[in-house]
């Protein structure tokens, strides 16, 4: 079956600006998250999302970032004033169960801020 | 809190030489542990994963085994390929929430013929 889906797979963004990044989950799995991954590092938890609710955002870095789930499927991570140090690859991933179910990552998306 | 570290790379090794990566971890209770693995140009996928002590995950010839007395959880494969080239991410699943996964910094591993 089809994985989890990320679009745009590259966005290069004008320092300022507004950018939406999307996610489409693998259908049927409740739970989604969202993490940053900078170059050399692991991915960082920004937010999960448990249907159509953010259950936990403690990892969102500011209020500049914001995510959205509205029917429990497709999620939109939303980045407001966006500076360079927002640029990193931002990876979506869906489990089937909340709780120690195994991640399914999408490809992710290389955000550049220039 | 909860963490994971990762022993740094880059790893290189010929064909067919044995490859273990460290990884211990810190955490509250009993985590589930897993190894991810990136290959190039792809997304992060499950490697094999370990929920209570002393469980061995295994996949594609790749063992690592829950230790809570060291907590760690160190990945091995006897003879690796060139095809096992590839970037490794250990992670830790906390049982009280589960929903945050704690990865280390990755490990790059280049397998040379």
């Amino acid at each position: 079956g089809a994985g989890v889906s990320q679009t745009p797979s590259n966005k290069v963004t004008e320092k300022g600006k507004y950018v939406e990044l999307r996610c489409d989950p693998i259908s049927g799995h409740t739970a989604l998250y969202w993490y940053r991954q900078s170059l050399g590092q692991g991915p960082e938890f920004l937010i999960y999302f448990q249907g159509t609710g953010a259950a936990d955002d403690s990892g969102l870095p500011n209020d500049r970032f914001f995510a959205v789930r509205p029917e429990g499927s497709v999620s939109t991570l939303k980045i407001q004033r966006t500076e360079r140090g927002d640029s990193a690859v931002y990876l979506c991933a869906s489990s089937l169960f909340p709780t120690n179910s195994p991640l399914h990552f999408g490809n992710g998306t290389r955000l550049t801020v220039t | 809190g909860d963490s994971v570290t990762q022993m740094e790379g880059p790893v290189t090794l010929s064909e067919e030489a044995f490859l273990t990566i460290n990884c211990t971890y810190t955490a509250t209770g009993y985590p589930s542990l897993f190894w991810y693995v990136q290959y190039p140009g792809e997304g992060l996928q499950l490697l094999l994963k370990a929920t209570k002590a002393d469980d061995k995950g295994s996949n594609k010839g790749f063992e690592a085994t829950y230790r809570k007395e060291t907590t760690s959880f160190h990945l091995e494969k006897g003879s690796v390929q060139v095809s096992d080239s590839a970037v490794y991410f250990c992670a830790l699943s906390p049982t009280n929430t589960g929903n945050q996964f704690y990865f280390g910094t990755g490990t790059s591993l280049t397998v040379i013929p």
